[in-house]
């Protein structure tokens, strides 16, 4: 039973393009959304993250979007850059927890 | 996530062998998660632990796997008698006690298994 379903499994987008990955969950009891990105060899490092109490974050070319009736979440990375090619896992914890529950992950290739 | 220390990075075992993987967690963090990455997979939640105790250890497997993260040292994950599917790569988490913190935790740099 897979608690947090992320797609698409990989995603090419061409330099200066928008790169979106969307997620969805079932757990009303999940309140906390973090982001992760891997870069290939390495763990992973927290990106950003939101609470369900908002409907947007921004942080630079990075923007989370949260739409709690839908039970969906989405990472946009404006403007690609070949450096944000890496392995993005969305992630959602509950009650408090720290344990966080993995999406599959989603492979961005940026082409320069 | 430097501040999470992992070794070995890199670990080869024959099939049979036993593989100790070592975590010391960031600065003042005494919390530690174990999660294992398969190709083409995610991470896959395995043990919670605060010192001396095991919180949550719902994603171990029953058998050959353990954990402990005690009062003074690393935490370390054991395999016993490990067979080629354990091959993968093991990542170890800290967070620090108490409070919310924003739920985050933060990761080594992994350490990865290969048992020919």
């Amino acid at each position: 039973q897979q608690q947090v379903k992320q797609s698409p499994q990989s995603l090419i987008v061409q330099k200066g393009g928008i790169s979106i990955i969307n997620c969805a969950y079932e757990n009303t009891a999940f309140d906390y959304f973090p982001w992760y990105q891997q870069f290939p060899g390495k763990g992973p490092a927290l990106l950003i993250a939101i609470r369900p109490d908002v409907s947007e974050k921004k942080e630079g070319r990075f923007t989370i979007s949260f739409n709690k009736s839908a039970k969906q979440f989405s990472l946009h990375i404006m403007d690609s850059q070949p450096g944000d090619s890496a392995t993005y896992f969305c992630a959602a914890n509950s009650g408090g927890s720290y344990i966080p529950t993995f999406g599959r992950g989603t492979s961005l290739i940026v082409h320069p | 996530n430097a501040g999470v220390m992992q070794n070995p990075r890199h670990l080869v075992r024959r099939r049979g062998q036993e593989a100790r993987l070592r975590c010391s967690p960031m600065k003042g963090h005494s919390h530690v998660y174990w999660y294992r990455q398969l190709p083409e997979e995610g991470l896959k939640f395995m043990v919670y632990l605060q010192k001396e105790n095991i919180i949550d250890e719902s994603g171990m497997p029953k058998e050959r796997f353990s954990a402990e993260f005690p009062k003074e040292g690393p935490s370390i994950l054991r395999i016993q008698q490990v067979v080629r599917g354990d091959s993968a790569a093991y990542f170890c988490a800290s967070s620090p006690p108490g409070g919310r913190s924003g739920n985050t935790i933060y990761f080594g740099e992994g350490s990865w298994l290969t048992v020919v």
